[in-house]
């Protein structure tokens, strides 16, 4: 059974409006969920974490809000841009030696 | 700045033949970690290492092998190929787990390799 579900497979955008990436879980006793962004041919990067003890974590154009009590986390992205059309994957991190575990992954397509 | 290397980029095997994938990593990071990504699949962890001469089984170890003889290596065998062995490959380390932006996972570039 997936502990991290993105049930969405991608997601198509304009160029200049937001972008809603969701994520749900069911392990409670996580420390951290983050997303990673990948784009073809190169390994994922590190995009914005969220502690267990928050509920929103802003970074530039990058927003994270976890809501606890529905196991929901979502990254916004405004403005969208062309450059942000990439594979985002959400991962939680748990306990002992912080082994992440990841979503499926949502493609992201910013349309100029 | 070479970050975390992966060698070889691509690679062929038949089945029952044993290879193995290359990671290097030039941060002087404890954390070390072996993923695979299927089609369509989120990455799923195969060995991890919380430093020198320390390895451990992640969700999906059989049919591989890992050492941690220095702090910058961290190789994974495949003794046995098989086609479920099909996959992307990624290396990643950290400096303490990867949670924050101080000590972020950071990832190589993937071994694709396919098994037939």
């Amino acid at each position: 059974d997936q502990q991290v579900k993105q049930n969405s497979p991608s997601l198509s955008v304009q160029e200049g409006r937001i972008s809603i990436l969701n994520c749900d879980y069911t392990n409670s006793m996580f420390d951290y969920f983050l997303w990673y962004k990948k784009y073809p041919a190169e390994g994922p990067t590190f995009l914005i974490s969220i502690s267990s003890i928050k509920d929103k974590n802003e970074d530039g154009r990058f927003t994270v809000f976890l809501n606890k009590s529905a196991k929901h986390l979502s990254l916004h992205i405004v403005p969208s841009q062309p450059g942000d059309s990439a594979v985002y994957f959400c991962a939680e991190r748990t306990g002992a030696n912080s082994k992440l575990t990841f979503g499926k992954g949502i493609t992201l397509s910013v349309r100029p | 700045n070479a970050g975390v290397t992966q060698t070889p980029k691509f690679r062929i095997l038949k089945i029952g033949q044993s290879m193995t994938l290359q990671c290097a990593q030039d941060m002087n990071h404890n954390y070390m970690y072996w993923y695979r990504q299927d089609p369509g699949m989120g990455l799923k962890l195969i060995y991890y290492s919380v430093g020198a001469g320390i390895t451990d089984k992640g969700e999906v170890p059989n049919g591989y092998n890992v050492s941690r003889s220095t702090t910058e290596d961290f190789p994974l065998r495949l003794e046995l190929a098989a086609p479920s062995q099909t996959s992307v490959y990624f290396c990643a380390s950290s400096y303490d787990g990867g949670s924050s932006y101080n000590s972020p996972l950071h990832f190589g570039n993937g071994t694709r390799l396919t098994v037939t």
